[in-house]
């Protein structure tokens, strides 16, 4: 079993559109919860963190960590087309993290 | 502020040959990260170093793969010898040293491995 899984679609939604996005873990010793972007042939870019459960929001994105399922997402309001991008959840206990294989969003204007 | 630094940007080698990768971090970052990242997958910790010492080599396939950080600064990535499996991107990374508080990573663009 994976440490950490996460749908890697591709998922594509018209502009405007509320996007969700989500990974699974089994690792109950994880205590930071992060969500990076990834354009095309470029490095990841975290987007935001959560230390333990909780939501948390920064303009049109929330991420929402349930430890008790094992489960965090990642909600985009008004998804815009420069949105479009691999979306990377990962996840730290200590010094080992560990990466989602992504989903690939397309948000069509 | 620069970010991280990493050269080549693609590199195509034949199986059994060896390569290396370079890494500059931002200035003042003492821990850098190596990441492998093979197409469609996330990226796969390597290992870790704060300043010059490894703190965590546990997924390096050190029959083969081999890194240091000299000085605790620029850091290497090698691979002796190449199999086809490690074609892949491999990422550079590296980030402040805060006692309380999350550590964000930078990353850096990556070195593009095709192992023919």
């Amino acid at each position: 079993q994976k440490e950490v899984e996460q749908d890697p679609g591709p998922l594509s939604v018209p502009e405007g559109a509320i996007v969700s996005l989500n990974c699974t873990y089994s690792n109950s010793a994880f205590q930071y919860f992060m969500w990076y972007r990834q354009y095309s042939r470029k490095g990841p870019e975290l987007l935001m963190y959560t230390y333990s459960s909780g939501n948390k929001e920064d303009g049109r994105f929330t991420a929402q960590v349930d430890k008790s399922s094992k489960y965090i997402s990642l909600f985009i309001r008004d998804s815009q087309p420069s949105d479009s991008a691999t979306y990377l959840c990962a996840m730290s206990a200590g010094n080992q993290f560990y990466f989602g294989t992504g989903t690939s969003l397309t948000v069509i204007p | 502020e620069a970010g991280v630094a990493q050269s080549p940007r693609y590199k195509i080698i034949e199986k059994r040959q060896s390569v290396a990768f370079w890494c500059n971090p931002i200035s003042g970052h003492a821990t850098l990260y190596w990441y492998q990242q093979i197409l469609g997958q996330g990226p796969k910790l390597l290992i870790q170093f704060q300043n010059n010492g490894v703190v965590d080599d546990s997924q390096l396939p050190k029959d083969r793969f081999s890194a240091e950080r000299l000085k605790g600064v620029d850091s290497t990535l090698k691979i002796q010898p190449a199999k086809l499996e490690d074609s892949a991107v491999y990422l550079c990374a590296s980030s402040l040293v805060r006692v309380i508080s999350y550590n964000e990573q930078f990353f850096g663009p990556g070195t593009r491995l095709t192992v023919l």
